[in-house]
């Protein structure tokens, strides 16, 4: 199955709104985790990660909690900007552990002013 | 953190045609990964490319079609073969960041490829 499942987007929020975008996970032992980001017509830019259970992974006022009871690393912003209109990608190591990471389908935020 | 570049960042090819990709490192790493994000898609992973070996490709995916060069630690380069506008993508290679942070990879800025 998949190693990890994120909410599906568009959203559309207005500027100084509150954000959260779902990233769920599965996987064996404690892998690391990681937020991607992709502005408009560039490449993939790590935007934060946590290494262990409990961490906690910040970022241009983008946070993200290691949730293992849950196994969730949900994305937050208390208060977005038109800047931050991107795809977010969520990205975790496969089942069983590797080098490689498998992605999130992505979410695709716009901010309106 | 590493910068990396690819060559050439966009193109507009003819079906039947083939593209070789470059990805340039500025710093020696051990494995280099390239991925295809189809248009509105999320990445897939093609090939991991390690230094003095042969690329392992992932499920879906034959050297034949997409045949890779890794010459040295710092360059590689991805051939899409036999094009067909099923093709048309975004190429992105990335790197692993270092031994002490497990999976973590950066990104070159993508090649946009448009197959006719």
């Amino acid at each position: 199955g998949d190693s990890v499942t994120q909410m599906e987007g568009p959203v559309t929020l207005s500027e100084e709104a509150f954000l959260t975008i779902n990233c769920t996970y599965t996987a064996t032992g404690y892998p690391s985790l990681f937020w991607y980001v992709q502005y408009p017509g560039e490449g993939l830019q790590l935007l934060l990660k946590a290494t262990k259970a409990d961490d906690k992974g910040s970022n241009k006022g983008f946070e993200a909690t290691y949730r293992k009871e849950t196994t969730s690393f949900h994305l937050e912003k208390g208060s977005v900007q038109v800047s931050d209109s991107a795809v977010y990608f969520c990205a975790v190591p496969p089942q069983g552990g590797s080098e490689k990471l498998v992605f999130g389908k992505g979410t695709k935020l716009t901010v309106n002013p | 953190s590493a910068v990396i570049s690819q060559k050439p960042s966009r193109d507009i090819c003819q079906r039947g045609t083939s593209l070789t990709i470059q990805c340039q490192v500025d710093s020696q790493v051990t494995m280099m990964f390239w991925y295809r994000q189809q248009p509105g898609q999320s990445l897939t992973l093609i090939a991991t490319a390690n230094q003095g070996s042969e690329a392992t490709y992932e499920s879906g995916f034959v050297i034949d079609k997409f045949p890779i060069s890794r010459p040295n630690l710092t360059f590689s380069t991805l051939t899409v073969s036999n094009m067909s506008p099923e093709d048309s993508s975004i190429y992105l290679c990335s790197v692993e960041a270092d031994s002490s942070t497990y999976n973590e990879q950066f990104f070159g800025p993508g090649t946009r490829l448009t197959v006719l």
